[in-house]
């Protein structure tokens, strides 16, 4: 099990707004540990896509935004578009004996 | 433009000893803040980290794994360097090395990975 935990699945229409979340507990993001995004398409490499809890890379649209609060933090994807259709990860440090950099399970985006 | 690229055997039989090297361009692990990680995805599952080494060769590891795990850079050929013993095939996965810097950790950079199979 991940130490992150995240909803395995989610979909939306074009156009629509989506929230994928991700939950951790006081040994990661609640202790103030921040948390970052990345996007895997299909067979290739994940690509960072929120660094800090809500700073977007060069290059990446603005349709993506993060936010943190207490022990969890969410990735908002709005205008939802066809190559948005991706796996989804957050990622975190955690101060206890579980590991230091920690991932979530991982969020598979359908756009229909 | 920072780039890196992995290397390594696609295939490794069980309680052998696997060796993966990182080949990066475009920074330097001499400059303060600089780190390149391991990552590691089995067939259809979650990333995992394993391992990451600071340009001052600080060395972190996944604790599980700690006693199997040693990484090491080499900064004259650009190179970073995760050897794994005892290898098991649920060890089977696309690794992944990655660049990191400075007060964010993050991974900015990665790799395409490379495939390795573990099996008999």
């Amino acid at each position: 099990q991940s130490v992150l935990t995240q909803p395995p699945s989610m979909s939306g229409a074009p156009g629509q707004r989506i929230t994928i979340s991700c939950t951790g507990s006081s040994s990661n993001i609640g202790a103030g540990y921040d948390v970052h995004w990345y996007q895997q398409l299909p067979g290739t490499a994940p690509k960072l896509l929120i660094y800090d809890n809500s700073n977007r890379p060069s290059g990446v649209p603005d349709r993506f935004s993060g936010s943190r609060s207490g022990t969890s933090a969410s990735l908002a994807i709005t205008g939802l578009q066809a190559e948005d259709e991706a796996d989804y990860y957050c990622q975190s440090y955690d101060s206890s004996l579980i590991g230091s950099w920690v991932f979530g399970g991982g969020t598979k985006l359908t756009v229909l | 433009q920072i780039t890196l690229k992995e290397s390594g055997p696609p295939l490794v039989k069980p309680r052998q000893t696997l060796t993966l090297t990182c080949t990066f361009s475009g920074f330097s692990l001499n400059t303060r803040g600089v780190g390149v990680g391991w990552i590691r995805q089995p067939p259809g599952q979650a990333l995992e980290w394993l391992a990451l080494i600071y340009w001052d060769d600080e060395k972190r590891y996944r604790p599980s794994l700690k006693s199997n795990l040693t990484i090491s850079k080499d900064t004259s050929t650009n190179q970073v360097v995760l050897r794994m013993t005892n290898m098991d095939p649920v060890h089977t996965a696309t690794y992944y090395c990655a660049h990191t810097f400075g007060a964010s950790d993050s991974f900015d950079i990665w790799g395409p990975g490379t495939m390795v199979t573990v099996s008999s």
